[in-house]
């Protein structure tokens, strides 16, 4: 039931792009984003509608389909900030309000 | 505006020992989370309730777990008695209407179990 997040980490340098996928075998209502970095508590980032609706926040984007039951988040142009591990958090339409978060992507952005 | 706020921040105690750990949602917000993390089974959902009331315990590892939720401003996660194996960084977190608003995590309990 846990999502399924690839790639497991990443490196990048600064202005760099990536994307992290991330895969549910069950249907979806929403799916979440959250990063963390060491140390932290995870911080929202922003949440995604069954619809097909892609969102935004900074040079972060990310996009929804339903059908597949996937969701991926484009990190544009990354700066250092963006260094942290992103979690997907997936809610099944059986299950209301109950995340089952992915095992993370670690991300690391260098100079 | 103030966040959701845990405590203690970090707990060592001993084998045994009775554990509570505290949290106060975000004023306004109506389900509040109970999160386990650790670096082998990641961010587990424990328990959440909506309205002050448990909609879902099925995370709870065992009976020696337990929680409450007496009002809409506090919750506590209880473990009795501890063992080694609790040992994890324990998240509480609350959103303002369920599955379509981001959850706001506390800053989370180091617990450690000796």
């Amino acid at each position: 039931q846990q999502p399924v997040q690839s790639p497991q980490a990443v490196i990048l340098r600064e202005g760099e792009d990536a994307v992290i996928n991330c895969s549910s075998s069950k249907a979806l209502y929403s799916v979440h984003w959250y990063r963390q970095k060491h140390g932290e508590a995870p911080v929202f980032l922003m949440i995604l509608l069954k619809g097909g609706e892609q969102k935004g926040h900074e040079k972060i984007s990310a996009s929804f389909n339903e059908k597949k039951q996937q969701s991926s988040l484009y990190l544009t142009a990354s700066q250092l900030s963006y260094s942290g591990t992103y979690f997907c958090g997936t809610d099944a339409t059986d299950s209301w309000g109950k995340l089952q978060f992915g095992a993370g992507t670690q991300v690391v952005v260098t100079p | 505006d103030a966040g959701v706020i845990q405590s203690p921040r970090h707990e060592v105690t001993e084998m045994g020992q009775e554990v509570t750990l505290r949290c106060k949602p975000i004023s306004g917000h109506n389900s509040l989370f109970w999160y386990r993390q650790t670096m082998m089974r990641g961010l587990e959902l424990l328990i959440y309730f909506n309205n002050n009331v448990p909609i879902d315990d099925s995370g709870m590892p065992e009976d020696r777990f337990s929680a409450k939720m007496p009002n809409a401003s506090f919750s506590t996660l209880k473990i009795q008695p501890s063992e080694p194996r609790d040992s994890a960084v324990y998240f509480c977190a609350s959103s303002s209407d369920g599955p379509k608003a981001p959850q706001h995590f506390g800053d989370g309990t180091r617990l450690s179990i000796l």
